[in-house]
Order: structure tokens, then sequence, then C-alpha cells
């Protein structure tokens, strides 16, 4: 079955202590981005990857980080997390041709206290 | 600086009757546009597309209407049935621009039996 998979769905981390949520598709796409879904704001990309090793910063990457050193994975790193990244994540993927429609992963609920 | 709006937050209708959601963008280089809609607790799930050398599109009971001198788009359902109530997103991008998607703020459709 196609999709993509984000770890955790839930957590509930501290001010500081870095974190990492996983993101991982099985269909050989090569675009993956991030995504923060707050209320009144819709959906606001973070960051995105063209391919392997090839990232660039969506509308508000301030706070992140993240990787892809395999096709499949696209890990989100928040090395110091705040209180103000608290928000629903989503990963997606799409591809191969640039215009295509995104499949997104289940969301991962952060609440940073 | 919102690029794309979605200024109707919230939009209930009759079971049966047209539902028509609305977009607005203000970029200039966006070539194509989609829209996606999503469940409570589930990631967004794509649901049609539209390329700026195109004024409609259609997929059954879903069609998508652009107007570029206006900078206006436009989701028709019909009939709406009740399975359509969930949060409605537009998105846009430009064609060469890897993946960098911009979407709307959202708007919640009820159908209501």
């Amino acid at each position: 079955e196609a999709q993509v998979t984000q770890n955790p769905r839930y957590l509930i981390t501290v001010t500081g202590k870095k974190l990492t949520v996983t993101c991982s598709q099985n269909m050989n796409h090569e675009y993956m981005s991030w995504y923060r879904q707050d209320p009144g704001l819709g959906l606001r990309q973070i960051y995105y990857s063209m391919n392997v090793e090839v990232t660039d910063k969506g509308d508000v990457p301030e706070g992140y980080k993240v990787s892809r050193k395999e096709k499949r994975n696209f890990p989100l790193i928040l090395e110091s997390p705040s209180p103000n990244q608290t928000s629903l994540y989503f990963c997606a993927s799409s591809g191969p041709e640039m215009n295509t429609e995104a499949f997104f992963g289940q969301g991962t609920r952060l609440t940073v206290v | 600086d919102q690029q794309v709006k979605q200024n109707s937050p919230s939009l209930s209708v009759q079971e049966g009757r047209i539902s028509i959601l609305n977009c607005d963008y203000t970029n200039s280089m966006f070539d194509y546009f989609l829209w996606y809609k999503k469940y409570p607790a589930e990631g967004p799930t794509f649901l049609i597309s539209i390329s700026s050398i195109k004024d409609k599109n259609e997929d059954g009971r879903f069609t998508v209407f652009l107007n570029k001198s206006a900078k206006h788009l436009s989701l028709h359902i019909v009939p709406s049935q009740p399975g359509d109530s969930a949060v409605y997103f537009c998105a846009a991008s430009e064609t060469g621009g890897y993946q960098k998607v911009t979407f709307g703020t959202g708007t919640k459709l009820q159908v209501i039996p």
C-alpha cells in the first residue's frame, strides 16, 4: 500500500529537549516536504526536498532542520524546541513529475511545554 | 503576507445542493493549483488540480474553475453529500518552483443531511 508514515503520532516534550519526527514514504517519490498546521493559518511549508541531499527552506523554516540522506526518509529535527513550535505537523511526498499531487502522512501532534 | 487566501472559514450547505468554495491568490507566478480535503485526525488528501493553461477541470462531482485575470479559483461540488463534510485547502505552486507549495487557510464545509 502506497503511504507516507510519520512517527510519532503524538509527542509532548519540554522546552529545549532535542527531538526528531521521522517520515518515510514507499512510493519512490523525489519530492518530500514538511508542513505545520495552525488554527487560522492553514498549512505552512517548513522545508522541502527535491531529491537526496537537496533541500530548501519553505515559508517557516526557523527552528527546524531536515536531512535527506535516503530517498525514502525525510526526518524533521527540532534542536531546541520552544512552545511556539506546538503544532500539528505533516510530512508529504510527491513525484516524479514536478506538478503532481502530494501524499500526506497522518500527522504528528507536538506539544512543547 | 498570505499569498493564497480562502476568505470563508466555514460553509454550510444542504445535502444535494451545490457547494462553492473560493480561493484567491496574489502571486501571478503561480501556474498550478490543487485542492485538498482533510478529515479530522487524518492528513490532507488530494482532490483535484488545474494548470493555468486551462480554465476548468472536472472529476465526477468536483469541478475546479480558474480565472487567471482575477487570480481566483473555485471548487464546485455537485451534488453535495454528508461525506463531503471536511476542511478544504487550496494550494498553489510555480512550475519550476521545485515543489514549494503555498496553501490557503482552509474552509470547513458542513453538508447538512
